[in-house]
């Protein structure tokens, strides 16, 4: 356990419905990063988050997803109109502000399955 | 645009088997390189980092290597066990307009036959 939560661990929704993914950090960590990974690939970047403030989104970030981080702690991944090209694991890191490392500790992520 | 290529993509050893997984990537100015563990249906675990500036770190069974002028790492695994099957991704770190992004490869699946 690396003290990043996400829930719900799995999500299993109907095309066109919209979904909601959580993930808390680790307390001291600033920096949150949102991925997404299908079978067989590495996680590839959706968005990142300092603080509050969305610094950088991928272009895998369509309009039908938001994500947001209201006060520095939690963050959301929305996903509307879902389409079975969203199936995916879904995972979050975050990042020690103060420190040069800047390692990444992983949520357990959430799967997401759509029907 | 950077690009992480891990080889081999599976690859299955008898136990007690020391064993070299392979990363390497097209940009060498990356500001670290991490080593995760992931096991089937989860998330990743942190195995090693290395910073640009060094050339190899150590913890307990595994090491890790950089090269960053070649585009090089390597994950060096002693006497494995059965416990060690799992996904091994290697993921580069550099900056990006909004600040930092990483880059992952796509994993070496390891099977360790007991």
């Amino acid at each position: 356990d690396t003290g990043v939560s996400q829930d719900p661990r799995h999500k299993i929704t109907k095309r066109g419905q919209n979904v909601t993914f959580r993930c808390d950090p680790i307390s001291e960590h600033n920096r949150l990063y949102w991925y997404r990974q299908t079978l067989g690939q590495g996680p590839e970047f959706l968005t990142y988050f300092q603080n509050e403030a969305q610094l950088e989104k991928s272009r895998l970030l369509s309009d039908r997803f938001s994500a947001e981080r209201p006060k520095g702690s939690f963050s959301t991944l929305e996903i509307q109109r879902t389409e079975q090209g969203d199936s995916a694991m879904y995972l979050c890191a975050t990042v020690r502000g103060d420190t040069h490392s800047y390692e990444q500790y992983f949520g357990p992520g959430t799967r997401l399955t759509v029907t | 645009k950077q690009e992480v290529t891990q080889i081999p993509a599976a690859l299955s050893v008898p136990e007690g088997e020391n064993l070299v997984l392979n990363c390497s990537f097209t940009d060498s100015a990356i500001y670290n390189l991490q080593w995760f563990r992931q096991d089937p249906g989860k998330g990743l675990t942190s195995l090693l980092l290395i910073q640009s500036s060094q050339r190899e770190q150590t913890s307990g069974r595994l090491n890790a290597s950089l090269d960053k002028s070649s585009g090089r790492s390597t994950l060096y695994i002693a006497a494995s066990q059965p416990g060690d099957s799992a996904t091994y991704l290697c993921a580069v770190r550099q900056g990006s307009t909004g600040g930092f992004k990483t880059i992952f490869g796509a994993g070496t699946r390891l099977f360790v036959k007991a």
